[in-house]
């Protein structure tokens, strides 16, 4: 069965430094989201983006993180100069297009990112 | 805001059955989710159900809904070790993101 892909599973870098988490959608998707998960806290939204332009964001998402689809198959999260407090569970999601499951969102498996 | 609320922990014995509940307040949801999330692991679509539906039954699973009080309520059946995870409830109108709540962690004992 086709799933969500993320990669790196646990990234850890030093505040301030530039991050790229990566994620490969289900193949005939076309909705692509981020969201994150702070230690203990709820799943919170981020952006989607659809058509090669973001349709969504939330008020997290300032200009310190940015999305990209590359190359076709590859849909990034960058963060420009991370904090403390941008240590959480980051999960890609995608969703396919028309359908009875046309909304229905499915996750990878998560990036872990700690901030030092 | 939209919010979702779900008790925070459900304790069980294996074999018995498990009730999770959640409730929203978005009166626009179409479709509301169950996602279970095991240890280290990311977030599995378990089932959905869309609103205007009353119940809806997936092997050891039944989803009820009841619009007029926007309550959501996931039973498993036969509860057993390996159910042990959280299980997040979310709503969405269909067209936007996801509103998640909190999860509940449901522990089941042998």
């Amino acid at each position: 069965e086709p799933e969500v892909t993320q990669t790196p599973s646990h990234q850890v870098t030093q505040m301030g430094q530039e991050v790229i988490l990566r994620c490969v959608p289900i193949s005939n998707h076309l909705y692509f989201y981020w969201y994150r998960q702070i230690l203990g806290q709820k799943v919170e939204f981020l952006v989607s983006f659809y058509n090669n332009e973001i349709s969504e964001k939330s008020e997290i998402f300032d200009d310190q993180f940015s999305v990209e689809r590359p190359d076709g198959s590859n849909f990034t999260l960058k963060i420009r100069s991370t904090k403390l407090e941008d240590s959480a569970m980051y999960f890609c999601a995608s969703t396919p297009q028309g359908g009875p499951l046309g909304d229905t969102q499915y996750f990878g498996p998560g990036t872990r990112l700690t901030v030092l | 805001g939209e919010d979702v609320e779900q008790s925070l922990f459900l304790s069980v014995r294996e074999g018995d059955s498990s009730v999770i509940n959640c409730t929203y307040t978005d009166s626009s949801s179409t479709y509301l989710y169950w996602y279970k999330q095991e240890p280290g692991a990311g977030l599995q679509l378990l089932t959905y159900i869309f609103s205007n539906m009353d119940m809806k039954q997936d092997q050891r699973l039944t989803v009820l809904l009841n619009k007029k009080d926007k309550h959501l309520s996931l039973r498993i059946a036969d509860t057993q070790t390996g159910d042990s995870a959280i299980y997040f409830c979310a709503e969405s109108p269909g067209y936007s993101t996801l509103t998640f709540g909190k999860g509940t962690m449901l522990l089941v004992s042998p």
